[in-house]
């Protein structure tokens, strides 16, 4: 099957600094997202990014299909930001979303 | 516009019980998929119902089942639960099979 690869698994951070995560896959993928999951457990898309680049606000997302990989930019980092960032994707004509195993992000105020 | 619940939020359960898990889809939404994420772990799918019908299927032994019922609501049940069990079991639901899906905030299984 196809494999994801999310780099860095953990990142710490100062309060104010930027940061990009990063997703590779091995093969074409679909529908390909990021997901931020508070400590809490909640999990919030942030992008619905299958190519191409969007915004929104601190975040911002580029997703380049041909060379498989996708990447998160978080600018200005707030506390509020701390969690796991996830990006998941379908493969082909599957209907599940296959997951990274994420970044751990700590924001140090 | 609610989005998607889950209830019960958390679980407290002993090996070879049942459980049974609810979701209710964000407004407008008709499919609904099952996730469980272990600690440390992402979420990995269990099934997803559309119409009514299980559809695409992960890799979860038979004592996962489900349910999709005509308001597009959606039950995990899980019959002999083992220790294994133990995780976050995440509801996300989506309109059409392929659409962006959105996620509840879990119900939190912890299996004695």
């Amino acid at each position: 099957g196809i494999q994801v690869e999310q780099s860095p698994p953990d990142l710490i951070l100062q309060e104010g600094a930027n940061s990009t995560l990063r997703c590779n896959f091995s093969d074409s993928v679909n529908n390909l997202q990021w997901f931020h999951q508070n400590p809490w457990g909640q999990l919030i898309n942030l992008f619905y990014i299958p190519s191409g680049t969007k915004q929104n606000g601190r975040l911002s997302a580029t997703t380049v299909a041909t060379e498989r990989y996708s990447l998160l930019y978080i600018s200005s980092s707030q506390t509020t930001d701390s969690g796991v960032y996830f990006c998941a994707f379908d493969a082909g004509n599957n209907r599940k979303l296959i997951w990274g195993l994420g970044t751990s992000l700590a924001v140090n105020p | 516009d609610a989005g998607v619940t889950q209830s019960p939020t958390h679980l407290i359960k002993t090996r070879g019980q049942q459980v049974t898990l609810r979701c209710s889809p964000k407004s407008g939404h008709d499919t609904v998929s099952w996730y469980q994420q272990a600690l440390g772990q992402g979420p990995q799918f269990i099934f997803q119902y559309y119409e009514e019908e299980e559809r695409q299927r992960g890799n979860f032994p038979d004592r996962f089942s489900g349910h999709q019922f005509p308001n597009y609501s959606s039950e995990l049940n899980v019959n002999a639960l083992l220790l294994g069990d133990s995780a976050l079991y995440l509801c996300a639901s989506s309109l059409a099979v392929r659409s962006i899906q959105y996620f509840g905030a879990g119900t939190r299984l912890s299996v004695l």
